[in-house]
């Protein structure tokens, strides 16, 4: 049961063009979403999260877009460049879990930037 | 600030055999998260230690086991190693007050272990 979905397993965007990243959820006690950058033998990084009492949080070059009724996320790179290429991952935690916090993980989308 | 670190990077052991991975927390981070990556999927949550007690469990056996010690570092024991456990494990640190929301959480570098 993938609570998580990310359908696109790869992605490639030109250097200076968006990277549109997507990812669906199931689960409606989700109240707070995560994207994470993994490199190559490297551990998962925080790029950017967004409540569930926003629509959009923006970090520099990175827009977390969420519609609840969608069940629908999505990651924005603008300008995307040579260095974003990596795996993105989704995550969502869960407001029942609170004290008991875990996130959960879709399965990744690997972005790829062609210069 | 030292980031998480977690030791080894690599290790294989014989199915059967019992393995123990370390991780050391962020600087100023008290609460300690470890989850399973097998290959082609996303992370998933084994367990959550908060001051040194276990703080939320996901869909593992009890043969994964762990322990948080004060200065905030954790280990996960593996017991009676199957072959599907073959995956890299990370550990990630964050930081709680009481009931208040976490930070996001620091990933380690992970540890991938090979059964065989």
């Amino acid at each position: 049961d993938q609570q998580v979905k990310q359908n696109s397993p790869s992605l490639s965007v030109q250097e200076g063009r968006i990277s549109i990243l997507n990812c669906d959820y199931t689960n409606s006690m989700f109240d707070y979403f995560l994207w994470y950058k993994k490199y190559p033998a490297e551990g998962p990084t925080f790029l950017i999260s967004i409540s569930s009492i926003k629509d959009k949080n923006e970090d520099g070059r990175f827009t977390v877009f969420l519609n609840k009724s969608a069940k629908h996320l999505s990651l924005h790179i603008v300008p995307s460049q040579p260095g974003d290429s990596a795996v993105y991952f989704c995550a969502a935690d869960d407001i029942s879990n609170f004290g008991n916090e875990k996130l959960t993980f879709g399965t990744g989308t690997r972005l790829t930037i062609i210069p | 600030e030292t980031g998480v670190t977690q030791s080894p990077t690599h290790l294989i052991k014989t199915r059967g055999q019992q393995v123990t991975l370390r991780c050391s927390s962020q600087s100023g981070h008290n609460t300690v998260s470890w989850y399973q990556q097998a290959l082609g999927q996303g992370p998933q949550f084994i367990f959550q230690y908060y001051r040194e007690e276990e703080n939320g469990r996901g869909n593992f056996p009890p043969r994964f086991s762990g322990l948080q010690f004060p200065n905030y570092s954790s280990e996960l024991n593996v017991n009676a190693l199957e072959l599907d456990d073959s995956a890299l494990y990370l550990c990630a640190s964050s930081s709680r007050r009481d009931r208040e929301r976490r930070t996001e959480a620091f990933f380690g570098q992970g540890t991938r272990l090979t059964v065989v």
